[in-house]
């Protein structure tokens, strides 16, 4: 049974850069047709799309993070990473990984969910 | 880019049935898939409707999908309403290689 999960620091400095890792494990990430992605939920809100890499590398942002975020993979892990640069207090947000595509299109495993917040 | 329009709550009794609809701004609603999650309080989303119309194993068949292009809307309904279904709905599409949630619509089952 494929399952993600999310690790990396609860609380970043503004300004700073937040850093967090999706382990992948019961599958592949090199699973043809597959997209690993993160949506992040700030308190009390809606789910924001941030970004999705293809299984080949392919890369995809929203737009209004576009300039603060990149997406990579780690193959030899079989772990997918986000990056936010210059982060704000507007940041602050559980950040969720997700995988979807391959046969079904939809957000189909999530991992638990973290909560990065972004405070001095 | 486009958006997805919900309404911000919506409320039924037990037993009824709950329509929710997702309005998309700009472009077909037919042109890309739609998808209906459920996220209950302190978890993760779930989804409970694929590809407009398709139910994930497991999903009852209490929800059903449905796309309506006179609308430009997708619509979740929830037949014979359970305490258990009172959570938060997204819908979510996709379209240019950008993914799109809704804002999210509040089901309360009073």
């Amino acid at each position: 049974q494929l399952q993600v999960q999310e690790s990396g620091p609860e609380l970043v400095k503004p300004s700073e850069s937040l850093s967090l890792t999706c382990t992948v494990s019961g599958g592949s990430i090199n699973s043809v047709g597959y997209y690993w992605g993160w949506i992040r939920q700030p308190p009390g809100k809606g789910l924001e799309w941030i970004a999705s890499i293809f299984y080949s590398g392919d890369t995809y942002y929203n737009s209004s993070l576009k300039s603060r975020v990149t997406i990579s993979i780690d193959r030899s892990k079989n772990q997918f990473s986000l990056k936010l640069k210059s982060v704000t207090a507007a940041d602050t947000a559980v950040y969720f990984c997700a995988t979807y595509g391959g046969s079904s299109e939809f957000f189909h495993h999530w991992g638990q969910g973290t909560l990065v917040t972004v405070s001095s | 880019n486009f958006m997805l329009t919900q309404p911000h709550s919506v409320s039924e009794s037990p037993g009824k049935t709950v329509t929710i609809s997702c309005t998309r701004t700009s472009g077909s609603i037919a042109t890309n898939y739609v998808q209906w999650y459920q996220q209950r309080p302190g978890s993760s989303p779930t989804a409970v409707i694929y590809e407009d119309d398709q139910r994930p194993s497991g999903v009852p068949d209490r929800f059903s999908g449905s796309i309506d292009t006179s609308s430009n809307s997708a619509s979740l309904k929830i037949s014979g309403l359970k305490t258990e279904d009172e959570a938060d709905y997204y819908c979510q599409s996709y379209d240019s290689s950008i993914w799109v949630f809704g804002g999210g619509t509040k089901l309360t089952v009073l």
